[in-house]
């Protein structure tokens, strides 16, 4: 069965300082997408960013960026230069070929401090 | 272009009482999902329709809980006689098409008392 991990529960950072949050995954399937949202403490889920299975580079949106390393099969997320507004909650996704659903991970609850 | 929409974004009901979430996809969306996220959990996905047919409801009960997306108008998820646990924040997602990155919507927070 496919299955999203993320093993920490919470997370603090320095203000300024880069974090990477962890997210594994686990399925047979040679094609799917691998996504991160971002849920604020107001509770909307924001698109942060997206990583096809085929897709040779790493993804990057700004200070966001996406270490995927497809044979550990593992899609960490990296934000660089943390800032007060990044603590939020913090999901993993993944969307599967043919099941176009995404599954999610427990999450990962970021705290940048000052 | 607005994004995905969904009202109300609190939802206050008793026991045995029907609940409606509405949802508006984002503009040239033809594919909306139904996801429920209980507190301090992921989402879990419930149904996936396009316009006027339901895709995937295999992660929605079987009972009391069905969902729409009518020709005209928005989505429609529909809860009859709410238990309290029903209660939970659920999400409305669009894309354009399969597999495409999928924009969430505020989140309906439905409270059963």
């Amino acid at each position: 069965a496919q299955k999203i991990t993320q093993t920490q529960p919470g997370m603090f950072v320095q203000e300024k300082e880069a974090v990477t949050l962890d997210c594994t995954y686990d399925t047979s399937d040679q094609s799917y997408g691998l996504f991160w949202y971002k849920q604020p403490s107001s509770g909307e889920m924001i698109f942060l960013i997206y990583q096809g299975s085929y897709d040779e580079q790493n993804a990057t949106e700004g200070r966001y960026s996406l270490n995927f390393q497809k044979a550990r099969k593992s899609a960490n997320l990296v934000i660089s230069a943390s800032q007060l507004g990044d603590s939020a909650m913090y999901f993993c996704a993944m969307s599967f070929s043919g099941n176009t659903p995404l599954v999610f991970g427990k999450g990962t609850r970021l705290s940048v401090i000052a | 272009n607005a994004g995905v929409m969904q009202n109300p974004r609190h939802l206050v009901r008793r026991r045995g009482q029907e609940a409606r979430l509405r949802c508006s996809p984002m503009k040239g969306h033809s594919h909306v999902y139904w996801y429920r996220q209980l507190p301090e959990e992921g989402l879990k996905f419930m149904v996936y329709l396009q316009k006027e047919n339901i895709i995937d409801e295999s992660g929605m009960p079987k009972e009391r809980f069905s969902a729409e997306f009518p020709k005209e108008g928005p989505s429609i998820l529909r809860i009859q006689q709410v238990v309290r646990g029903d209660s939970a924040a659920y999400f409305c997602a669009s894309s354009p098409q399969v597999e495409e990155t999928q924009y969430f919507g505020p989140g309906t927070r439905l409270l059963v008392l």
